[in-house]
């Protein structure tokens, strides 16, 4: 069975960092990108990055672009996301969700989330 | 590119036909997705490229569309599916949603 389990969410202040990690497994993860999604309360869902199979291909939402830095790591079934420069405006849950094997943004799993709240 | 779904939220009871339209900024071709979402838990892929049902996914779930405009369809509406849907366009980058429309009971 597939399963994603987010982690490292929590309080940070702003201008501060954290790094989300996502656990991958009942799957062979090393062969499908992945992605991270986030959803302020109440609001709806904004993509935030992509990662290839082999971290050869990343992007960014403008939004976060030279803030966030999306890994990976296919030897222990890991996504991680490391946000610096945190603003309020990132305070939402933050989801991984795996891309399929014809569709890059056709999120067919996704994990149950992490919230990150910004605030001083 | 802007997707902009209607109506939200919809009202309706167990059993109704449901429909919900998204519609594009620009044409967007077939490349359209459908996600319902449960309180506290991550999105779940319904419907892919506008009219293809993800696998596992009840038959009473359909979609529509090309271009611009596109409908998800639920045939008869059942207790679970009370959530929340939301369109996504994979046309470009970055994929964008829908403001999402909250199907409420009735």
């Amino acid at each position: 069975e597939v399963e994603l389990v987010e982690s490292g969410g929590g309080l940070i202040q702003p201008g501060g960092s954290l790094r989300l990690s996502c656990a991958a497994s009942g799957f062979t993860f090393s062969t499908y990108s992945m992605n991270w999604v986030r959803q302020a309360q109440g609001k709806g869902l904004e993509w935030v990055s992509y990662i290839s199979s082999t971290s050869g291909t990343i992007y960014y939402a403008d939004s976060v672009k030279g803030r966030f830095t999306i890994s990976r790591d296919n030897a222990n079934n890991s996504l991680y996301l490391q946000m610096n420069s945190l603003r309020d405006e990132d305070t939402a849950v933050y989801y991984c969700a795996r891309g399929t094997s014809n569709s890059w943004y056709n999120f067919d799993y996704w994990g149950q989330g992490t919230l990150v709240t910004v605030s001083s | 590119i802007r997707l902009t779904q209607s109506p939200s939220p919809l009202s309706a009871s167990v059993g109704d036909r449901v429909t919900i339209t998204c519609r594009a900024s620009q044409s967007i071709s077939k490349y359209l997705n459908w996600y319902q979402q449960k309180p506290g838990k991550g999105p779940k892929l319904l419907i892919y490229s506008a009219s293809s049902l993800q696998s596992g996914v009840p038959s009473r779930f359909s979609g529509s569309g090309s271009g611009t405009d596109f409908t998800l369809t639920i045939s008869s509406l059942q207790p679970e599916d009370f959530a929340t849907y939301y369109c996504q366009q994979t046309y470009n980058t970055p994929p964008t949603f829908g403001g999402g429309t909250k199907v409420e009971i009735k």
